[in-house]
């Protein structure tokens, strides 16, 4: 069974520093991808960045990188030069790419931006 | 270019009354997912579809039903509804491919009182 864990329900950040959001995960497939989702206080879901199970470079997207570390099954999102319209929920989620493309999401972390 | 629609967008229920929540999406996606998510947690998956036809049961299924008739629709039924159903529920649809992201609909308000 595939399990996502992240363990910082909320974080602090200045307005223009970095912030790194955790997430680790578990699956016995050779084969997936990791999502990191958006979710602002108005409610919808944003996608912001994929890694393949199989990319060997680290995904980015603007201001977003994946920071994916496969041998220790984590796939920590960086945001870089944070912005007030930054803060939200911000969830990580897997996808088996076999079989029934089940899609597994963590709990959340709630970033807040200081200005 | 609609995405993933789903009505209604807020609903107030009495204990033991049933209602559908609808999903509909344009994309001809073949993939689509039903999630609740409860105040201040993740999604937890309801049911899911890979095709017209085709439904599986996700983490929380009971209390739910689903059918997938056509490829753009994918309706969520809730019989008898009970308070610990109060949630918001996410409809999602996706293409199958390994990079391709879900596509969420703006989400249901239920509450049952």
């Amino acid at each position: 069974a595939q399990k996502i864990t992240q363990t910082q329900p909320g974080m602090f950040v200045q307005e223009k520093e970095a912030v790194t959001l955790d997430c680790t995960y578990d699956t016995s497939d050779q084969s997936y991808g990791l999502f990191w989702y958006k979710q602002p206080s108005s409610g919808e879901m944003i996608f912001l960045i994929y890694q393949g199970s199989y990319d060997e470079q680290n995904a980015t997207e603007g201001r977003y990188s994946l920071n994916f570390q496969k041998a220790r099954k984590s796939a920590n999102l960086v945001i870089s030069a944070s912005q007030l319209g930054d803060s939200a929920m911000y969830f990580c989620a897997m996808r088996e790419l076999g079989g029934y493309q089940k899609v597994t999401f963590g709990t959340g972390t709630k970033l807040q931006v200081i200005p | 270019n609609a995405g993933v629609t789903q009505t209604p967008k807020f609903r107030i229920l009495k204990i033991g009354q049933s209602m559908t929540l609808q999903c509909t999406q344009d994309m001809n996606h073949n993939y689509m997912y039903w999630y609740r998510q409860d105040p201040g947690m993740g999604l937890k998956l309801i049911y899911y579809s890979v095709g017209a036809g085709i439904t599986d049961k996700g983490e929380v299924p009971n209390g739910y039903n689903v059918s997938r008739s056509t490829t753009e629709d994918f309706p969520l039924r809730l019989e008898l509804a009970a308070p610990s159903q109060t949630s918001v529920y996410f409809c999602a649809s996706m293409l199958v491919g390994g990079n391709q992201p879900q596509h969420f609909g703006d989400g249901t308000r239920l509450s049952i009182l």
